[in-house]
């Protein structure tokens, strides 16, 4: 089973700051997706990234897919109160026919008002 | 369109109890998914099933069976609730079995 892991686990800033957040393996995926998670929802597909090297932007939240595919990270610039939530990244299992998503733990963001 | 939903939102048991959680999905997806939500223990994969008429296990399918009723539903149950049984549970659906769309969740409690 290929393993995503996700750096840092909790973060607390302030309304107004920056940040990243890392999702990291050891296997070399196809595609990965970010999710956002609101407390008392499922998670909510925000981007899915496919080419090495790719950079997508969604209003004040870019994704990043590292140039060997084992990696991405998003950053959220002058963060607010609404990207509060549980933020996964997600990928394929490989081998054939396989229709099962690995899916991180998350970063758990809290940004204060 | 509704996407995914999923019946009840909520639900206590009593150990020994059996119930039965609903997922429909409108969007003609071929592929729909069960996962349970711990704390730290991030989402896992219960059941899933590729197409209409086939199921296969998860990460963690003891002690619940599914059953694909049809492209729209796929229902997750519990024979026997136990108490380890206490999650959120969250159906998904996929049309290519990466891209996932998820329901609202099933806040279940086992006592």
């Amino acid at each position: 089973t290929q393993l995503l892991e996700q750096s840092p686990q909790f973060l607390s800033i302030q309304e107004g700051e920056n940040l990243t957040v890392y999702c990291n393996s050891s296997s070399v995926f196809s595609s990965l997706q970010w999710y956002r998670q609101e407390p008392g929802e499922g998670p909510v597909l925000l981007v899915t990234v496919v080419t090495g090297g790719e950079v997508k932007k969604l209003k004040r939240l870019t994704f990043q897919f590292g140039d060997a595919r084992k990696d991405s990270s998003l950053h959220i610039t002058a963060a607010q109160p609404g990207d509060t939530g549980l933020y996964l990244c997600a990928g394929p299992e490989s081998g054939a026919g396989s229709y099962q998503l690995t899916f991180g733990k998350g970063t758990k963001l809290s940004v204060i008002p | 369109n509704a996407g995914v939903t999923q019946t009840p939102k909520f639900q206590v048991l009593k150990t020994g109890q059996s119930m039965t959680l609903q997922c429909a999905q409108d969007m003609n997806h071929n592929s729909m998914y069960w996962y349970r939500q711990d704390p730290g223990m991030g989402l896992r994969l219960i059941y899933y099933s590729a197409s209409e008429g086939t199921t296969d296990k998860g990460e963690v399918p003891n002690g619940y069976n599914v059953s694909r009723l049809n492209k729209r539903e796929f229902s997750l149950r519990l024979e026997s609730a136990a108490p380890s049984q206490t999650s959120v549970y969250f159906c998904a659906s996929s049309a290519t079995g990466d891209e996932q769309f998820f329901g609202p969740g099933t806040r279940l409690t086992v006592l």
